[in-house]
């Protein structure tokens, strides 16, 4: 079984400060990881995914997340927020393989930006 | 063009009634999803599809049915509708879901059951 912990159901950050979001997993397989932002009333968007390729995955908007096994984390950064990134981001993990491709989603961080 | 769209987009029912939820993709994708979305913003999958067949049926009362008539097509009916069953339900879809490919989210279902 899969599951993702997210620490912090709120972050605030300040225009121009740096963005971190933690993330770490729970696997027994060598798991995919992605990252989904959700604006207000909306559905969810794609930030970017691992999956098994570079440890280091950049994604849309500026945002990156770096893999790391022995810590068993997947944290979501940005190095200088913008307002526009205000929304809330879920972390994801899919079991490899199998024949179905199921998303178990963490309990989501809000990101509040703040001038 | 929207990718993965959903019908209605606000839902306002009473308990009791039964409803249908509807969702579509033009994305060409074999394989689509229903999730809810609790009010503590908590995201469950609920079903999945591939090719029109179930592969994916979580631990959901059966008052619950999903059909796909087509594989661009994935609808919802849920019977004697629960004031529990208050949600935002998100349909997405992806390629072949054995491998690992991005899930496309529709912009969501908010049904409220009074």
């Amino acid at each position: 079984a899969q599951s993702v912990t997210q620490l912090g159901s709120h972050v605030s950050v300040s225009e121009g400060a740096l963005v971190l979001l933690r993330c770490n997993y729970s696997s027994s397989v060598p798991p995919y990881l992605f990252w989904y932002v959700q604006y207000p009333n909306q559905g969810l968007q794609l930030l970017l995914k691992y999956t098994s390729a570079a440890t280091l995955v950049k994604g849309i908007n500026g945002f990156e997340a770096e893999f790391k096994k022995s810590e068993t984390s997947f944290h979501l950064t940005k190095p200088s927020a913008h307002m526009s990134d205000a929304a809330e981001y879920f972390c994801a993990v899919s079991a490899r393989g199998g024949t179905a491709s199921k998303l178990t989603f963490g309990t989501g961080t809000r990101l509040q930006v703040t001038l | 063009d929207t990718a993965v769209s959903q019908t209605p987009k606000y839902l306002v029912t009473q308990m009791g009634n039964d409803k249908s939820i509807k969702c579509e993709q033009n994305l060409g994708h074999d394989t689509m999803y229903w999730y809810k979305q609790d009010s503590k913003k908590f995201l469950k999958i609920m079903f999945s599809y591939n090719n029109k067949e179930l592969i994916i049926n979580e631990t959901v009362p059966n008052r619950f049915s999903p059909k796909s008539p087509d594989k661009a097509h994935l609808n919802l009916h849920i019977n004697s509708l629960e004031l529990g069953d208050s949600a935002v339900y998100f349909c997405a879809s992806s390629h072949s879901p054995g491998l690992v490919s991005e899930q496309y989210f529709g912009p969501g279902t908010r049904l409220t059951v009074t």
